[in-house]
Formats: C-alpha cells, structure tokens, sequence
C-alpha cells in the first residue's frame, strides 16, 4: 500500500535540544511538505520541497531545518532556536502537476518539556 | 499575502445540512481545495474547485466564485461521523504547488 509514513507518533524532548522528524513517502511524489497545527488552528507551512535537493521556506521556517537527498524522505530538523516548539507536525506530499491535492501522514506530536 | 476565513465552529443534527463558508483574499490563484480533519487525525483530501461552479461528490458539494472571492463546503445528510474539523485552501498562483490553509471550521454533529 502507498502512502506516507511519520515516526514517531509522540516525540518528547528536553528544551535546548534538537530533534529531528521522519517523514517518508512511497507514493512516488515529487513535491513534499512540512506543516505545524497547534491546538484549534489551522496548518502553517514550515517548508517544502518541490524537487530532490532543492527546498523552500514556508511561512514559519525560524528554528527549522530540513534536507531532502533522497525523492522519498523529507526530514524535518525542529532546533532549540525555535522559541514554543510544542506543537502536531503534519508532512505531506503531492504530484508536481496536482499541489491542490495533498496526500498526509499521519503526524508527530512533538512536546518539549 | 494571502488570507483565507472560515467561521470557527459549526452545530447541527443529524440528518441536517450544513454550509461552510471560505472568504479569501488573494491576488490570483489557481482553485479552492477542502480538507477534513477528525481529532487527532491527518487532514484528507475532499475537494477541489480550479472554476466557479458546483462540484458534487456524495453527500459533499464545494462551490467557488472568483468574482465574489468566496467559496463553502456543502455538507448534506450530516452523520455522525462527519463531526470534524473543515479547512478550505488556495494554491497561489506564482506559489509552485503551496497550499495556504484557512483556520478551519469545526463541525459537531448531534444526535
């Protein structure tokens, strides 16, 4: 079965330290997608990747980091530069030609501590 | 920029109808899409509107006009489980394939 697949399910974390997120898809998609949703909002892009090695900032990309060297992995690095990084992250993918159809996984919920 | 409102919550009862309404500010884009999301869960996939006009699947009906800058998600025959959280969505054009999400709407179906 296709799909996209997150790891862990729940993150907790010491404040100060890195973590980082795994998000990897099967659905042979080009474009991959990070989000955050805090509790009773809507999803904020953090940034997204449209080819292999190639990504962009979204619209709250500070204290965030990723890669994506591979077509199917697209890590998300949440730094201690992130000030409230307690959040529910969503990654998510899509056809290069259909971004108005994307295709999610199932989450991390991260808790800093 | 772009910015997307929705109201923040919906209640009805089983059986009924009910319209969520998606106003946006954008300075073009390439259509309107819905997303529902149930606690917890991820976000799927409902709909998609690129022209003004009524899509139907199901029991659900998405409708666009550009000239009004507005959209809404049409839920009709309301069960149980379609208590839910709903976001509409704009793919800018000149944006690649990013998506700006509205602050959702969220529906509590009642017996």
């Amino acid at each position: 079965d296709g799909g996209i697949t997150q790891s862990p399910k729940y993150l907790f974390r010491k404040e100060g330290q890195n973590v980082t997120l795994s998000c990897e898809q099967n659905l042979n998609h080009d474009a991959m997608y990070w989000y955050r949703q805090d509790p009773g909002q809507g999803l904020r892009l953090i940034y997204y990747s449209q080819i292999v090695n190639d990504f962009q900032k979204g619209d709250i990309a500070e204290g965030y980091s990723v890669s994506r060297e591979k077509k199917e992995s697209f890590p998300l690095t949440v730094t201690s530069a992130q000030k409230n990084p307690t959040a529910f992250y969503l990654c998510a993918s899509s056809p290069s030609s259909g971004g108005y159809e994307q295709f999610f996984g199932p989450g991390t919920r991260l808790t800093v501590l | 920029g772009q910015s997307l409102e929705q109201p923040s919550e919906v209640t009805a009862v089983e059986g009924a109808i009910v319209q969520i309404n998606c106003t946006y500010q954008t300075s073009g884009f390439y259509g309107l899409s819905w997303y529902q999301q149930h606690d917890g869960g991820a976000p799927t996939f409902l709909s998609y509107n690129a022209l003004d006009g009524l899509e139907e699947t199901g029991r659900f009906s998405s409708f666009l006009s550009r000239s009004d800058s507005y959209g809404y998600l049409l839920l009709q025959e309301l069960q149980m489980k379609d208590s839910a959280s709903y976001f509409c969505a704009v793919r800018d054009i000149g944006a690649g394939n990013k998506l700006t999400f509205g602050g959702g709407t969220r529906v509590l179906v009642k017996p």
